[in-house]
């Protein structure tokens, strides 16, 4: 069975400040891993995508995620967080085999200006 | 451009009503999904269909019903059996293979009048 779990609900940063978003994945196989931006009343974004290519991944807006198997993380980062990153934040774990997706919860990102 | 289209935005149902929101893509994708977001819970899955006139259970099922008859098309149904289906519902696809992203329509607003 494969899960994500994402710690922290809500994350606070300062404008400027460094972004942290953490992930843990649960999966008995190397597994495929994502991360996803939803805006209020919107749709969800990918940000960017493991696939087992390069532990680091670098994705739209600034945004990078490290692949680390021996802590079975992703967790996602951006340097500098600017006004407009404030938004909801989806981890997703998908398998070889079939098409399912596993979510995290989601952690609502806030920046303070 | 390709992507996906979820009609109507906002929805509201009356005691007893049956509605349908409607899902379309143009990505030639073979698999597609809903999925209901409600606060704090991440999305959960309701149905997905990997290949036209065949779908499965997700996780919350109950309420719900689907049809696949084109490839382009997923609507789901929210019958009058579904108690609470006040929440925001996200309908998604991806081609074949867990190493695609899946692709996110703009979502449909459903509450009870």
């Amino acid at each position: 069975a494969q899960s994500v779990t994402q710690l922290g609900s809500h994350v606070s940063v300062s404008e400027g400040a460094l972004v942290l978003l953490r992930c843990n994945y649960s999966s008995s196989v190397p597994p495929y891993l994502f991360w996803y931006v939803q805006y209020p009343n919107q749709g969800l974004q990918l940000l960017l995508k493991y696939t087992s290519a390069a532990t680091l991944v670098k994705g739209i807006n600034g945004f990078e995620a490290e692949f680390k198997k021996s802590e079975t993380s992703f967790h996602l980062t951006k340097p500098s967080a600017h006004m407009s990153d404030a938004a909801e934040y989806f981890c997703a774990v998908s398998g070889r085999t079939g098409n399912q997706f596993y979510f995290g919860t989601g952690t609502s990102l806030t920046v303070i200006p | 451009d390709g992507g996906i289209t979820q009609s109507p935005k906002y929805l509201f149902r009356k005691e007893g009503q049956n509605v349908t929101l409607s899902c379309e893509q143009n990505l030639n994708h073979d698999a597609m999904y809903w999925y209901r977001q409600d606060p704090g819970q991440g999305l959960r899955l309701i149905y997905y269909s990997q290949i036209v006139n065949d779908f499965q259970k997700g996780d919350i099922a109950e309420g719900y019903s689907v049809s696949r008859e084109k490839k382009e098309s997923f609507p789901l149904t929210v019958t009058s059996a579904q108690k609470n289906p006040t929440a925001f519902y996200l309908c998604a696809s991806t081609s074949t293979g867990g190493s695609q992203p899946q692709h996110f329509g703009d979502g449909t607003r459903l509450s009870i009048l």
